[in-house]
């Protein structure tokens, strides 16, 4: 496996479910992030991790929790979601202080 | 409000034309700026960057052209390729402020008509 991968492709949960999203990198980075793509809009950045710390929240509901057990695993857990947190979630990672991020393919999640 | 906006959400162009993508910027601490790619279903791909301490950077059929007084930048790409068919984004950040913060635009569809 090479660059930065995601999993599941695709998700579809209720309201009262509690799932996770998994990315890994491959690509020696300590940096890696969190970002959500809803229809119409920008990507919006949810959460930074550097070398295994997290070092910026956005202002993410706490029904998004992520993650980083090691600087290769980046996990957000989903707990009681909405309707309107249905988007595709992107990871992305890049090198310290690298104005390159390196996104995977992201997950595309339906919350019912 | 939106710091980073591409006021265009489609372009059309035929074939071995030149497409020119364009964005704008609104805080000037910005200094490092990026393209990026998207395929359906796929994340978005790194294209080519351009530093404020230029206003040209040139990679193959690709080029990024930068004008800080006027706070916008623009990618052309010649010639088009039906490849090149895709949602291009726009992202930019201060160097200066957190190294992680890329600011993204909504993104322009380019379709490439054979």
């Amino acid at each position: 496996e090479t660059g930065v991968t995601q999993t599941p492709r695709h998700l579809v949960m209720g309201m009262t479910n509690k799932k996770s999203l998994k990315c890994e990198q491959h690509l020696g980075h300590n940096a890696m992030y969190w970002y959500k793509q809803s229809a119409k809009k920008p990507l919006e950045l949810m959460f930074v991790y550097s070398l295994e710390e997290r070092v910026e929240n956005n202002s993410v509901p706490s029904r998004f929790s992520p993650e980083c057990p090691n600087s290769s695993h980046l996990f957000l857990h989903l707990h009681t979601l909405q309707p309107e947190d249905s988007a595709l979630y992107l990871c992305a990672s890049s090198q310290d202080w690298g104005e390159t991020q390196y996104f995977g393919p992201g997950t595309r999640l339906l919350v019912l | 409000d939106q710091q980073v906006k591409q006021n265009s959400p489609s372009l059309s162009v035929q074939e071995g034309r030149i497409s020119i993508l364009n964005c704008d910027y609104t805080n000037s601490m910005f200094d490092y700026f990026l393209w990026y790619k998207k395929y359906p279903a796929e994340g978005p791909t790194f294209l080519i960057s351009i530093s404020s301490i230029k206003d040209k950077n040139e990679d193959g059929r690709f080029t990024v052209f930068l004008n800080k007084s006027a706070k916008h930048l623009s990618l052309h790409i010649v010639p088009s390729q039906p490849g090149d068919s895709a949602v291009y984004f726009c992202a930019a950040y201060d160097s200066g402020g957190s190294n992680y913060k890329l600011t993204f635009g909504k993104g322009t569809l380019l379709t490439v008509n054979p």
